[in-house]
């Protein structure tokens, strides 16, 4: 089974800044790897796929990074709306999830 | 606008099964898709359970693969879930979600390929265990 561990568990960030999250997979899985954003009570929202390419609708300031088994997500200046919590997620050979980073505000 | 929309009962006792249909509109559930469910249990993160392909073809978490059977039925553009012998620990709101991507054979052996991650959801359904 592949695991992927992200970090920081909680990211404290002031509106306008930027926020880096990263996630790590225990074994290389090319550039197969999703993040997804979850708001309270909302399913999943599918925010970027292979690695690094925006899903239509998804803001620029949203972008992802990273091949092998280091990844990052980078949210360049964090609006209001960005406030939730992220999920990394592999589909190199089935799938698995990050156990996410929640973005607060400071 | 493809839309997925969990049904079944929010409460089951332990040692139950576990029942959920995830039903599809706006898409054939006969397309170059993979139907998965996912979980999450209160205040965690998210849980791949497994997933159907329209030919039947299934994948499953093997950490729950003793206890799960997903299937399809096309002729409703539906697919289920049942997880049985089920304990508190399976509590959680359970989503279903579409993953494009592809079924093929290679090597001896079938293979499920992605196109990219799960791009449509449903809105979840909680599934609470206890007497």
């Amino acid at each position: 089974e592949i695991v992927l561990t992200q970090s920081p568990a909680i990211l404290s960030v002031s509106p306008g800044e930027r926020a880096t999250l990263s996630c790590r997979a225990s074994q290389s899985i090319g550039n197969n790897l999703a993040w997804y954003q979850q708001k309270p009570g909302q399913a999943p929202r599918l925010l970027i796929s292979d690695a690094s390419t925006r899903t239509t609708g998804v803001p620029a300031r949203f972008s992802g990074s990273g091949s092998g088994t280091e990844f990052s997500l980078t949210i360049s200046s964090l609006q209001s709306d960005d406030f939730a919590v992220y999920y990394c997620q592999q589909y190199n050979k089935w799938w698995t999830f990050g156990q996410g980073t929640k973005v607060e505000i400071k | 606008q493809v839309q997925l929309q969990e049904s079944g009962p929010g409460l089951v006792k332990p040692s139950g099964t576990l029942s959920l249909t995830c039903t599809v509109s706006g898409d054939s559930i006969s397309g170059n898709h993979w139907w998965n469910w996912v979980r999450q249990p209160p205040n965690k993160g998210l849980e791949w359970i497994g997933e159907i392909f329209h030919i039947g073809s299934t994948n499953y978490n093997p950490s729950l693969m003793s206890r799960v059977t997903i299937s399809v039925d096309k002729s409703k553009n539906q697919f289920s879930l049942e997880l049985t012998s089920v304990t508190a620990a399976d509590t959680a709101v359970y989503f279903c979600a579409r993953a494009p991507g592809e079924h093929y054979y290679d090597s001896g052996t079938y293979h499920a390929f992605y196109y990219y991650g799960m791009d449509v959801w449903g809105q979840g359904t909680t599934v609470t265990i206890s007497s």
